[in-house]
């Protein structure tokens, strides 16, 4: 069974930063494209980076290019979002999801997300 | 960057209507076009893929149709269980982008 278990989020003051980690099962992570996906309350759904499914090649939003770095460890099963300098605007629910294609397709699984909050 | 652009924003139907949203990229994607659904504090869900795809596991009363820049996800007879907002999502090229998304009611 797929598993993605997002994990890392909590309260911090704007400014501040955090790792958020996506520990995965059930798949063999080193196949496939990875992203981040994040949705503020009440709000849709913005896609914030993805990385190869080798690292060769990440890619982010405009809106968190410079201050979020998506990276990988295969040999872990999981891939993190660093996120730095963050803002109020950045408070959101953050969810891992995994591609269907090395360089990226469709989500076909998404974990459960985990809630970041700026706020002083 | 390509802009998608759902409507409606909201759709109140009654249990048994055939539902049609629609999505409109600003620009063509070929058929690089997914459907999620997503219910009240869940995680999404992919419905359908490469614009008419069913994911496995979705009932048959989801279709999507649709290329180049305009789509559109149909349930054919509308369920309880359907109540949920569905986003359109393109990935034919980065950065990857989503509609605002389409809440559905039931009536």
């Amino acid at each position: 069974e797929v598993q993605l278990l997002e994990s890392g989020g909590g309260l911090v003051q704007p400014g501040g930063s955090l790792r958020l980690s996506c520990a995965t099962s059930g798949f063999t992570i080193s196949a496939y494209a990875m992203a981040w996906v994040r949705q503020a309350p009440g709000k849709g759904l913005e896609w914030l980076s993805s990385i190869t499914s080798n690292a060769d090649n990440t890619y982010y939003a405009d809106s968190v290019k410079g201050r979020f770095t998506i990276s990988r460890d295969n040999s872990r099963s999981t891939i993190y979002l660093h996120v730095n300098n963050l803002r109020a605007e950045d408070t959101a629910v953050y969810y891992c999801a995994k591609a269907v294609a090395t360089t990226g397709g469709h989500f076909d699984y998404w974990g459960q997300g985990t809630l970041v909050t700026v706020s002083s | 960057d390509i802009q998608m652009t759902q409507s409606p924003s909201t759709l109140s139907a009654s249990v048994g209507d055939r539902v049609t949203i629609t999505c409109r990229a600003s620009q063509s994607i070929s058929t690089w076009l997914a459907w999620y659904q997503q219910k009240p504090g869940k995680a999404p869900k992919v419905v359908i893929y490469k614009a008419s795809g069913l994911e496995s596991g979705v009932p048959s009363r989801f279709s999507g149709s649709g290329s180049g820049t305009e789509f559109t996800l149909t349930i054919s007879s509308l369920q309880p269980d359907d109540l949920a907002t569905y986003f359109c999502q393109q990935y034919h090229s980065y950065p990857v982008t989503f509609g605002q998304g389409t809440k559905l009611q039931i009536k």
